[in-house]
């Protein structure tokens, strides 16, 4: 398994603003996964992070409003910018190990007002 | 058609008793399933992985893949009033993991 730190735990943010989170592996991964869990949904992938390139977007996400880093095997950043009230969702960081399975970090609960 | 489908439940058993969960997906080239449980307020936690056709067991947990019918499924058997809680299947494509919408368990005391 793997032990993901993600950080902050959860926000309130006001519309108009950024956020940033923060996600730390203890081991060196390949591939980082961002996900969207909205209120009463399932997870939805956001982007895969990769190390050394732009992060990959999922239709309907773009880079603009979900800007991704990815500055070493360990770490990964993303954005949530310019905030609205639909933004108000869980976000989580996920790693895979082994044979794909995907290990997630605690999530970040967001609140836009 | 969704990727993956589940019934969103919410599915109610007895303690004691045998619960089992549902899921159908669309993408014939897939090789790599999994079962996730989440209680509410948390993320998700693996508890079963399985990527050949038939029955993988793990305590009281048995998975089951029919590749041909693209269907897996979820046995918990003794379910207990801890089971009770939100089960995610899940279905590798290419890099990436999909999820389906969860199904919410709830296990009667």
């Amino acid at each position: 398994s793997a032990v993901i730190s993600q950080k902050p735990s959860r926000d309130i943010c006001q519309r108009g603003t950024s956020l940033t989170i923060q996600c730390q592996v203890d081991s060196q991964v390949t591939m980082m996964f961002w996900y969207r869990q909205q209120p009463g949904q399932s997870l939805t992938l956001i982007a895969t992070a990769n190390q050394g390139s732009e992060a990959t977007y999922e239709s309907g996400f773009v880079i603009d409003k979900f800007p991704i880093s990815r500055p070493n095997l360990t770490f990964s950043t993303l954005t949530v910018s310019n905030m609205s009230p639909e933004d108000s969702s869980i976000y989580l960081c996920s790693v895979e190990k082994g044979r794909t399975e995907a290990f997630f970090g605690q999530g970040t609960r967001l609140t836009v007002v | 058609q969704k990727e993956v489908e589940q019934n969103s439940g919410p599915l109610s058993v007895p303690e004691g008793a045998i619960a089992s969960l549902n899921c159908t997906y669309s993408d014939r080239v897939s090789q790599s399933f999994f079962w996730y449980r989440q209680y509410s307020g948390k993320s998700p936690e693996l508890i079963m992985s399985i990527y050949s056709n038939g029955d993988k067991e793990d305590g009281r947990f048995t998975a089951q893949l029919n590749k041909a019918s693209q269907y897996v499924s979820l046995l918990i058997r003794d379910s207990q009033p801890s089971d009770s809680a939100t089960y995610l299947c899940a279905v590798q494509r290419d890099d990436k993991i999909i999820f389906g919408k969860g199904t919410r368990l709830h296990i009667l005391p």
